[in-house]
């Protein structure tokens, strides 16, 4: 497509589920990017891939976060055990190798209960 | 660390006044500058950015930054504002390489009254 694909758009998880977050990047990008945004607040960086490779994880604020970019295209930020602090929109962003400019989706809105 | 600081939360303004947003960074190294925006209901994008070469950068609408590399700054200006001008703008940077994160502020809201 011509632009970052993020799915569900919306979710609405109650405490203690697991849920599943999609990024299709746009085609060719070799960077892909996860902020978590609160309201009010600018993107917080969650982790950074290029190609396959997770090289910056530093972000991922607990070990129920989890992402993964198995072919180096599309993308899958996984929080398990969801938590009401994980209310956030979660962005998905994709970028060339060199310019940095990156390429932002719609987000996707988690709200826990 | 890097980090990323945008002193005003919220501006209001009158149609046709000058703006400047406020942008400072902490990080002693070469670094790539952003200005990102987000219109009411749409996903953020870019509005310019600064990798090297001339310190004044012009960028989409008729918008400006200014990089000054003794203050750490890089400032968003537009000499006459419209109301559609209207949204949330974000500050960025990151080191200078392409495998780096790009760290945001916390934003800007601009309000303009028609």
């Amino acid at each position: 497509g011509a632009g970052v694909s993020q799915s569900p758009r919306y979710k609405v998880a109650k405490r203690g589920q697991d849920v599943a977050l999609r990024c299709d990047p746009i085609s060719g990008h070799v960077s892909l990017f996860w902020y978590q945004q609160a309201l009010g607040q600018g993107p917080e960086f969650l982790t950074y891939f290029q190609n396959e490779a997770q090289l910056d994880k530093s972000g991922l604020p607990s070990d129920r976060f989890f992402a993964e970019r198995p072919e180096g295209s599309v993308s899958t930020l996984k929080i398990q055990r969801t938590q009401q602090e994980d209310s956030a929109v979660y962005l998905c962003a994709s970028g060339t190798e060199n310019t940095g400019e990156l390429f932002f989706g719609e987000g996707s809105r988690l709200t826990v209960l | 660390a890097q980090s990323v600081s945008q002193h005003n939360h919220h501006v209001i303004l009158s149609e046709a006044a000058s703006l400047e947003l406020g942008c400072n960074y902490s990080y002693g190294g070469t670094v790539n500058l952003f200005w990102y925006v987000q219109y009411p209901g749409q996903h953020l994008q870019l509005l310019l950015k600064y990798f090297s070469g001339d310190p004044l950068v012009k960028g989409i609408k008729g918008f400006e930054a200014e990089f000054i590399k003794s203050k750490f700054s890089f400032n968003l200006r537009k000499p006459s504002v419209q109301w559609s001008d209207t949204a949330e703008y974000f500050c960025a940077v990151n080191r200078y390489s392409s495998a780096s994160k790009i760290i945001f502020g916390s934003g800007t809201r601009l309000s303009i009254r028609p």
